[in-house]
């Protein structure tokens, strides 16, 4: 079973600039997940997608930041324009339907640097 | 306001000996507990988990031990093994409502051979 995959693995942009970051969750994962770890600390909630509904967006820390789930698979995370605090590591994860277990399944993550 | 604390960024264990990596947390509401391992450049992953119903779960060599009252819990890993170096990350959930996990800021474990 292939694992949660990110794209791009790393990108640099400069301050202003659009980037878009990509996820495909595994196969049947109803729950995917936006996660951020900046400057090495607690790696931080952003949003919650259930199929492609917005669960839950308490995390995402202002409108320059969109997420989206296209048909409830794959989810993009744009941020426009990006800023310099922007820097760190985007993390997807996802999670079948609920079951009694609550482990969430992490992708590798993409590594923004903002210049 | 940081919910989950892992107080010790960092820690170093002798191949065989046992490690121990703590958590503590401040919202009671939370039900459920897990922790996650994490590589240089991977995503983290699962390593076990408990819930507040319980207090002790054990997965081969990985043990977690909740204390409700002390609100904190703890990983032991016994015996400690070299591939084991890594950052472990603590984090908790609130099952009944949103269900995003809440996560410490990590404790690097080194064992050396």
């Amino acid at each position: 079973e292939a694992g949660v995959t990110q794209f791009p693995s790393h990108s640099v942009i400069e301050k202003g600039q659009t980037v878009t970051l990509r996820c495909d969750p595994i196969s049947g994962h109803d729950n995917l997940y936006w996660y951020r770890r900046v400057m090495g600390k607690e790696i931080k909630f952003l949003l919650h997608f259930v199929k492609e509904s917005k669960q839950d967006e308490s995390g995402m820390p202002n409108n320059r930041f969109l997420a989206e789930r296209t048909g409830g698979t794959y989810s993009t995370l744009k941020v426009q324009p990006a800023e310099l605090e922007d820097s760190g590591v985007y993390f997807c994860a996802s999670s079948p339907p609920p079951a009694g277990r609550h482990e969430q399944y992490f992708g590798p993550g993409t590594r923004l640097t903002v210049t | 306001d940081q919910q989950v604390k892992q107080n010790s960024p960092s820690l170093s264990v002798q191949e065989g000996r046992i490690s121990i990596l703590n958590c503590d947390y401040t919202n009671s509401m939370f039900d459920y507990f897990l922790w996650y391992k994490k590589y240089p450049a991977e995503g983290p992953t699962f390593l076990i988990s408990i819930s507040s119903i319980k207090d002790k779960n054990e997965d081969g060599r990985f043990t977690v031990f909740l204390n409700k009252s002390a609100k904190h819990l703890s990983l032991h890993i016994v015996p400690s093994q070299p591939g084991d170096s890594a950052v472990y990350f603590c984090a908790a959930i609130i099952t009944g409502s949103a269900r995003q996990l809440t996560f410490g800021s990590g404790t690097q474990l080194t064992v050396l051979p």
